[in-house]
């Protein structure tokens, strides 16, 4: 079951915060978050797994809330270059098949 | 290490015409993933492999897709006749198992059936 994504879309001026939540309506054992640039190929950011802790490097770190089976991304401080689509992913059980929202697309102005 | 990689990077084909889309993952990586990308349904796996073998092939939309892995440094995606509605970006991706990591992906073929 694909996960849920908001908002959809994001405008903020370099140097502004942003949070891109993440939820489904199924037990989770992991969550990856993945930034997309036009015309490029989806890069691994950060892995959340169950009983885990947030990860994050830089400004740009996650949670996952197990309870409620929701994840967040929290960019602090936006530069230009995180301007992309942000994929969540999102896995049930030990097994492989992560399974993506339809992503968030932030763009970062000058 | 070079990472994923795809051929073509771009593919044009009239309707009816067989399609192989190639992915060598990389070296050490056991899993291998096949994603087909479009506006309407985002990102969709199609199938993924562990050790060469196919693993859960749910998201091949036909009988019209197959795909292979005969070794573990290289697989393919078929389609064979290929229509209109497959035209998509296929995205191939590998990780490395026993531990939970990241997918890199290829930098995808994008598909047009014309």
């Amino acid at each position: 079951q694909q996960p849920v994504q908001s908002p959809q879309a994001v405008i903020l001026r370099e140097g502004e915060d942003a949070v891109i939540n993440c939820s489904s309506s199924k037990a989770l054992y992991s969550v990856h978050w993945y930034r997309q640039k036009h015309g490029e190929a989806p890069v691994f950011l950060m892995i959340l797994l169950k009983g885990g802790e947030q990860k994050g490097h830089e400004k740009i770190s996650a949670s996952f809330n197990e309870k409620k089976q929701q994840s967040s991304l929290y960019l602090t401080a936006s530069q230009l270059s995180y301007s992309g689509t942000y994929f969540c992913g999102t896995l049930r059980g030990s097994n492989y098949k992560l399974t993506f929202g339809k992503g968030t697309l932030l763009t970062v102005n000058p | 290490d070079a990472g994923v990689i795809q051929s073509p990077r771009h593919e044009v084909t009239e309707m009816g015409q067989e399609v192989t889309l190639r992915c060598k993952p990389i070296s050490g990586h056991d899993y291998l993933f096949w994603y087909r990308q479009t506006m309407m349904r985002g990102l969709e796996l199609l199938i993924y492999f562990n050790n060469n073998v196919p693993i859960d092939d749910s998201g091949m939309p036909e009988d019209r897709f197959s795909a292979k892995m005969p070794n573990a440094s290289f697989s393919t995606l078929k389609i064979q006749p290929s229509e209109p509605r497959d035209s998509a970006v296929y995205f191939c991706a590998s990780t490395g198992g026993g531990r939970p990591y990241g997918y890199t992906f290829g930098s995808g073929t994008r598909l047009t059936v014309v």
